[in-house]
């Protein structure tokens, strides 16, 4: 099984440009979510989704949007790069009633650098 | 917002034993986890614990749940070269699971 897949692994921005990080789960979950990772920080989520079609925001989701208008997908939009997104970001999912119902199982995640 | 606590750091020697500690602030928390983290990898979950739970073994791994203090910690035993990584705490309620800093555990050989 692949799990959940990211991509891409690494990417480089300019500030203000836009890009997609790609998310992909192959175990039907209905869980899905975005974490940003930084030093001395611990995991930090941006926006969740509990089903296709419902999103919702997390701790940090200003400059990022998320849509699910399919069980397996959920890409991460960041609309105008800024260096404070410079980060490593982890895309996870669980079964059905999020991870307050049990384990999250995380991509290996993308890192983002934006000079 | 609540918060998860723990040490950033930790080193010991190969066949002691390492203990990890963590503290939180939610009481309603449900679920208590600890993630692994290898580097360059996501993290994966290594155990968790119920909150009405005081302690689970799980072969060389030790939980130990402190409701009334909200402090949790992971004891490994016999700790090997292949237990170097980042460990985190991790607390969940409802849609969100809320992440420690991680403690970066070094096994001297």
């Amino acid at each position: 099984n692949a799990g959940v897949t990211q991509t891409p692994k690494f990417q480089v921005l300019k500030t203000g440009q836009s890009m997609t990080l790609q998310c992909a789960q192959d175990m039907n979950h209905e869980y899905m979510s975005w974490y940003r990772q930084d030093p001395g920080m611990g995991l930090r989520l941006i926006h969740y989704s509990v089903g296709a079609g419902i999103t919702d925001q997390g701790e940090v989701p200003n400059g990022y949007n998320v849509s699910r208008s399919t069980t397996e997908d959920f890409p991460l939009r960041l609309l105008s790069a800024a260096p404070s997104q410079t980060s490593v970001y982890f895309c996870a999912s669980s079964y059905q009633g999020g991870p307050n119902t049990g384990e999250l199982f995380f991509g290996e995640g993308s890192r983002l650098t934006v000079l | 917002g609540e918060d998860v606590e723990q040490s950033l750091f930790l080193s010991v020697r190969e066949g002691d034993s390492s203990v990890i500690n963590c503290t939180y602030t939610d009481s309603s928390s449900t679920y208590l986890y600890w993630y692994k983290q290898e580097p360059g990898a996501g993290l994966q979950l290594l155990t968790y614990i119920f909150s009405n739970m005081d302690m689970k073994q799980d072969q060389r791994l030790t939980v130990l749940l402190n409701k009334k203090d909200k402090h949790l910690s992971l004891r490994i035993a016999d700790t090997q070269t292949g237990d170097s990584a980042i460990y985190f705490c991790a607390e969940s309620t409802h849609n969100d699971m809320r992440f420690g800093a991680g403690t970066r555990l070094t096994v001297k050989p």
